[in-house]
């Protein structure tokens, strides 16, 4: 059974730090694309990143460029994003995600972690 | 504002149809990447619903089909249920963003 289990969120301050993980069990972690969803509060989906089996990054919204990285330990099984310089706009439930498709232009998510609530406030 | 657009709000009866549409353009949709669609209830991840436009992954019900056409995809429902009250999203890919997208969602309010 896929299992995918954030951890890392809580409350932080404006331009404070947080670093979110993500622990997957049940697949072969190191050939799989992985990624990370956040869902703000009254909004819709907004896909944050996408990073390669390899730990190559393929894409990072422009809100978080330059202030996320992403990574991953396939030694470990786990996936990373450090969030740095956080904003009040970054409040939002984080998803660790995995992904899978016949080619990268039709990749899609089919199996989604719990989320990690991440609130950035003073 | 999303990529794709969906309408942000449907409704139906119990027993009826329902359609979302997934509206895109030249760079998405109609550049001919596949659409996909997830349901999200309150308080719970997403789920995938649909993929490569018209699949449907194992145990989802075949009361939900996905079609593509053009520039555009949509969702229907038949059969509507009190428990397919949730939001909706479509997802693709976007050749100018270089990048995945998701629509704004849609919330399915069953009457």
């Amino acid at each position: 059974e896929v299992q995918l289990l954030e951890s890392g969120g809580g409350l932080v301050q404006p331009g404070g730090s947080l670093r979110l993980s993500c622990a997957a069990s049940g697949f072969t972690f190191n050939t799989h694309a992985m990624t990370w969803v956040r869902r703000a509060p009254g909004k819709g989906l907004e896909w944050v990143s996408v990073i390669d089996d390899d730990g190559s990054s393929l894409y990072s919204a422009d809100s978080v460029k330059g202030r996320f990285t992403f990574s991953r330990d396939n030694s470990k099984n786990t996936l990373y994003m450090q969030m740095n310089s956080l904003r009040a706009e970054d409040t939002a439930i984080y998803y660790c995600a995995k992904l899978r498709g016949r080619e990268l232009s039709g990749w899609h998510i089919d199996y989604w972690g719990q989320g990690t609530l991440v609130t950035v406030s003073s | 504002q999303s990529v794709l657009t969906q309408p942000p709000s449907v409704s139906g009866a119990p027993g009826q149809r329902v359609t979302i549409s997934c509206t895109g353009t030249s760079s998405n949709i109609g550049a001919g990447y596949d659409v996909h669609w997830y349901r999200q209830f309150p308080e719970t991840a997403p789920k995938l619903l649909i993929y490569d436009n018209t699949n449907r992954p194992s145990g989802v019900p075949d009361r939900f089909s996905g079609a593509k056409s053009g520039t555009s995809a949509s969702l229907a429902i038949t059969g509507l249920q009190a428990e397919d009250e949730a939001d909706y999203y479509c997802q693709s890919y976007d050749s100018s963003l270089n990048g995945w997208v998701f629509g704004g969602g849609t919330k399915l309010t069953v009457l």
